[in-house]
């Protein structure tokens, strides 16, 4: 079965550089997710979509934003990268047809490095 | 605001020995709750899940939980380990809303180690 996939798998940038990570769904999910996992940490929710519309935010900084494009595939832009941008950043889908704990399939996830 | 409680950080074990990883949890109304594995620089993976109806819940790989609302607790058990089972485990809450889904929150995780 298809799962979500994530690119690219890892990422290394200098600090104050810019970095895209993207997100393709499960066919047919319409609602993506995104959390940052720092070192020894418990995922963090950072913005989600549905329909290509935000639909919650979480601690996502000023410096980062997202889009769900037409075909629901979703990518966060991040930009003047600070050291503590360091982390696992997971995607994740799920088809939110308002039916509750619908359940958010989770991708590989992108191991970006700031240095 | 929910919030989950993992109180173990790490937790080690004997393969073949029985396990339970604790979950509290705090939210208003009823939650709806999540375990997820994940081991080293892998993704989530869904374990198991409970919404609603019988609070015993049958997971993959011979996990399963119990919803137990008087001690807000969703501790996950399983009767024999295999050291396949080693892996970081998140207890995770989720609420429902009419928009449909909402975030999940996690718990700071459980890293469990399998001793031969």
């Amino acid at each position: 079965a298809a799962g979500v996939i994530q690119s690219p798998r890892h990422l290394i940038k200098e600090k104050r550089e810019t970095a895209t990570l993207k997100c393709y769904p499960i066919p047919r999910h319409d609602t993506v997710y995104w959390y940052q996992q720092g070192p020894g940490q418990d995922p963090q929710f950072l913005i989600s979509f549905y329909e290509k519309m935000q639909s919650d935010k979480g601690s996502i900084p000023d410096r980062f934003s997202a889009q769900q494009f037409s075909d629901y595939h979703s990518e966060l832009n991040m930009s003047s990268l600070e050291l503590g941008d360091s982390a696992l950043y997971f995607c994740a889908s799920s088809l939110g047809v308002n039916l509750p704990g619908n359940e958010q399939f989770f991708g590989p996830g992108t191991r970006l490095t700031v240095l | 605001a929910q919030s989950v409680t993992q109180p173990d950080i790490h937790i080690t074990v004997s393969e073949g020995a029985s396990l339970e990883l604790r979950c509290n949890y705090s939210y208003g109304a009823t939650p709806y709750l999540f375990w997820y594995v994940q081991s080293p620089g892998q993704g989530l993976q869904l374990l198991l899940k409970y919404f609603s109806g019988d609070t015993l819940v049958q997971g993959i790989k011979g996990f399963e939980a119990e919803f137990k609302r008087s001690q807000s607790s969703f501790n996950l058990r399983k009767p024999s380990v295999h050291w396949s089972d080693a892996a970081e485990y998140f207890c995770a809450v989720d609420r429902a809303s009419n928009f449909g889904n909402e975030k999940l929150t996690f718990g700071t995780g459980t890293r469990l180690t399998i001793i031969p």
